[in-house]
């Protein structure tokens, strides 16, 4: 079964270090999306991407935040200058003309 | 604005108990769709079901069963003869489609199941 898949599962970084999280969507699919979620809370949604470019942010995604989708293949989160409220864990998600929408299974973002 | 609300933090049942988890969202549109997720103590997150705001049949998958209502906004799921494997939080989403199909989420109910 096609899934989302994120590398690192889990990355620790010191404050002020750039992260990058990497991300393979569904092959098919056509929309892309990353979402966090702080320990213990909701979902919170991050930013959408449809036709190489961002088609939606939050008020999270500032300018602190970029995505990237190099090769057609890779789905990229960029957080330049990692702060401590940054940890958390990192959803890429993928949707499909069915409209579903599948996570991977995450990436956890500690900032030291 | 949308909006999703799960009022049940946590739920504690003993196994082969049916439970019903509540969702209640607001949307001002007609055309939206809702979504349930479990999140697994392993973090992931597994899509368990969308539905669109024209389809009010109620569903059954296996154990699982889901009742829309939109006479009181409401998207319940109900698991019946509980297993210790439902134990996870399970989230509740809404979508108002457009452009980029954004899922806005609950705060999540944690479902633990004793055996």
């Amino acid at each position: 079964e096609p899934e989302v898949t994120q590398t690192p599962s889990h990355q620790v970084t010191q404050m002020g270090q750039e992260v990058i999280l990497r991300c393979v969507p569904i092959s098919n699919h056509l929309y892309f999306y990353w979402y966090r979620q702080i320990l213990g809370q909701k979902v919170e949604f991050l930013v959408s991407f449809y036709n190489n470019e961002i088609s939606e942010k939050s008020e999270i995604f500032d300018d602190q935040f970029s995505v990237e989708r190099p090769d057609g293949s890779n789905f990229t989160l960029k957080i330049r200058s990692t702060k401590l409220e940054d940890s958390a864990m990192y959803f890429c998600a993928s949707m499909g003309v069915t409209g579903e929408l599948f996570f991977g299974e995450g990436s956890r973002l500690t900032v030291l | 604005a949308q909006k999703v609300t799960q009022a049940q933090t946590e739920i504690s049942v003993v196994e082969k108990e049916d439970v019903t988890l509540d969702c209640v969202y607001e949307t001002r549109d007609t055309t939206y769709y809702l979504f349930w997720y479990k999140q697994p103590p392993s973090g992931e997150l597994v899509f368990l079901i969308r539905r669109n705001s024209f389809d009010e049949q109620n569903e059954i998958s296996g154990r699982y069963s889901w009742n829309f209502q939109k006479s009181t906004s409401s998207f319940n799921f109900t698991i019946t003869a509980s297993q210790v494997v439902d134990s996870a939080v399970y989230f509740c989403a809404l979508s108002e489609g457009g452009a980029t199909n954004k899922l806005i989420f609950g705060t999540g109910t944690l479902l633990a199941v004793q055996p």
